[in-house]
């Protein structure tokens, strides 16, 4: 039981738009930083997103990052088949002292 | 460009104390502000955190395999080791060590991460 909670899938046609959500508490996302991994098929993740809402150099701005409160939502637009993959969120637990991951989100592109 | 690859025994039996090594370029552990970090993967499942270990060996565990874990780093071979102790089945999983910064007080991100390493623990 992952301490972040993400919806296990999400699916949406190609050029389409889709929103994938991370729900923590205070003592994480609503007090820390939180940061997005891609995980493609048989590979190591990837960042995707850090400090919330910044793209490392390289990732393409279809990939976006907010956070409200205790959520956080990861958002891709213009689908492609090559972004089916799962998707992490991560953060520090200052109650645990512990980075925590959600259970990751499997997102199929139709 | 930073690199990291992951090396140790694909097989472990029951009881065994599991040595992983995570050898990187690329950066210096004698850094200020430089971290490494070991995270899991059980087949088909979660990412978990293990271990961290900063520039100033300054380490965190995972609260609930404190007992089982040790990180160390070797500055001048550019290594950072973690074992785990008392390994057991559903400790089979793919290891990852990635780098990171200490930005905050805390831990923000991992960036990039090593290849894995699939370590099965059976009899």
């Amino acid at each position: 039981q992952s301490v972040l909670t993400q919806p296990p899938s999400v699916s949406a046609a190609p050029g389409q738009k889709v929103t994938i959500s991370c729900s923590g508490s205070s003592s994480n996302i609503g007090n820390n930083y939180v940061s997005w991994y891609q995980q493609l098929p048989g590979t190591a993740p990837k960042l995707l997103i850090y400090d919330n809402n910044k793209r490392p150099s390289g990732i393409p701005d279809r990939f976006s990052g907010s956070k409200s409160g205790t959520s956080a939502t990861l958002g891709i637009t213009g689908l492609q088949t090559g972004d089916e993959a799962d998707y992490y969120c991560g953060t520090w637990d200052s109650s645990l002292s512990a980075a925590v991951f959600g259970g990751g989100t499997q997102l199929t592109v139709l | 460009q930073i690199t990291l690859k992951e090396s140790g025994p694909t097989l472990v039996k029951p009881t065994q104390t599991l040595t992983l090594t995570c050898t990187f370029s690329g950066f210096s552990l004698s850094t200020s502000g430089v971290g490494v970090g070991w995270i899991r993967q059980p087949p088909g499942k979660a990412l978990e955190w293990l271990a961290l270990i900063y520039w100033n060996d300054d380490k965190r565990y995972s609260p609930s395999l404190k007992s089982r874990l040790t990180i160390t780093k070797d500055t001048s071979k550019n290594q950072v080791v973690l074992t785990m102790t008392n390994m057991d089945p559903v400790d089979t999983a793919t290891y990852y060590c990635a780098h990171t910064l200490l930005i905050t007080s805390s831990w923000d991100w991992f960036d990039p991460w090593g290849q894995g390493t699939l370590v099965t623990v059976s009899s």
